[in-house]
């Protein structure tokens, strides 16, 4: 069975810290995806990528970074973690741009 | 850009009662059409997708959704609901091969014993 494994169903962290999300898919997908999920908004694209080290701004990219070494792994990166960065994030992966398959999220919380 | 739609925030059933739920879309160009469910602490689950073809599409967990190109709608439907199809439903919208998904804020479906 397809497999989208996130390192942490829940994370509590600090403002100003770096956080790392990690992402790791078993399905050989070119593409991953990180999105933030939030009440009312549905969900809203944070970075893309299409090939290892290749990154693609989604439409809030603003205060987050990622990485792709890689194939299987896409790393999420807040810098310098703040309070408004409090949500359900969510990483995908599939074979074409659209993602086909959702890993259970992360919920963070940022104190 | 493209935009998705879903009017309904919350939806209430009793089980075995027939479900529609609804999505409207704004796309320039041909649409690719998803649906998604997420249960309660999970991520989402790719239920059915619309390419081309015939506009009826069936997808897993007995849905089929329609695409009616000049309603600019793609609405999922269930003709007898279960109690475990309670979760949160997402329409999508996007293209083939680029990475400009647009979904909607989702439907929260509650069922009724």
């Amino acid at each position: 069975d397809v497999k989208v494994t996130q390192s942490s169903r829940y994370l509590v962290k600090r403002t100003g810290e770096k956080v790392f999300l990690e992402c790791v898919q078993d399905m050989d997908h070119e593409n991953m995806f990180w999105y933030r999920q939030d009440p009312g908004l549905g969900l809203r694209l944070i970075y893309f990528s299409y090939d290892v080290k290749m990154k693609e701004k989604g439409d809030i990219p603003e205060g987050y970074s990622v990485s792709r070494e890689k194939k299987e792994r896409f790393s999420l990166i807040l810098e310098s973690a703040s309070t408004n960065q409090t949500s359900m994030y969510l990483c995908a992966s599939g074979w074409r741009a659209q993602p086909q398959h959702f890993g259970d999220g992360t919920r963070l919380s940022i104190l | 850009a493209q935009s998705v739609t879903q009017p309904d925030i919350h939806i209430t059933v009793s089980e075995g009662a027939s479900l529609e739920l609804r999505c409207n879309y704004s796309y320039g160009a041909t649409p690719y059409l998803f649906w998604y469910v997420q249960s309660p602490g999970q991520g989402l689950q790719l239920l059915l997708k619309y390419f081309s073809g015939d506009t009826l599409v069936q997808g897993i967990k007995g849905f089929e959704a329609e695409f009616k190109r000049s309603q600019s709608s793609f609405n999922l439907r269930k003709p007898s609901v279960h109690w475990s199809d309670a979760a949160e439903y997402f329409c999508a919208v996007g293209t083939y091969n680029n990475n400009d998904m647009r979904f909607g804020a989702g439907t929260r479906l509650t069922v009724k014993p």
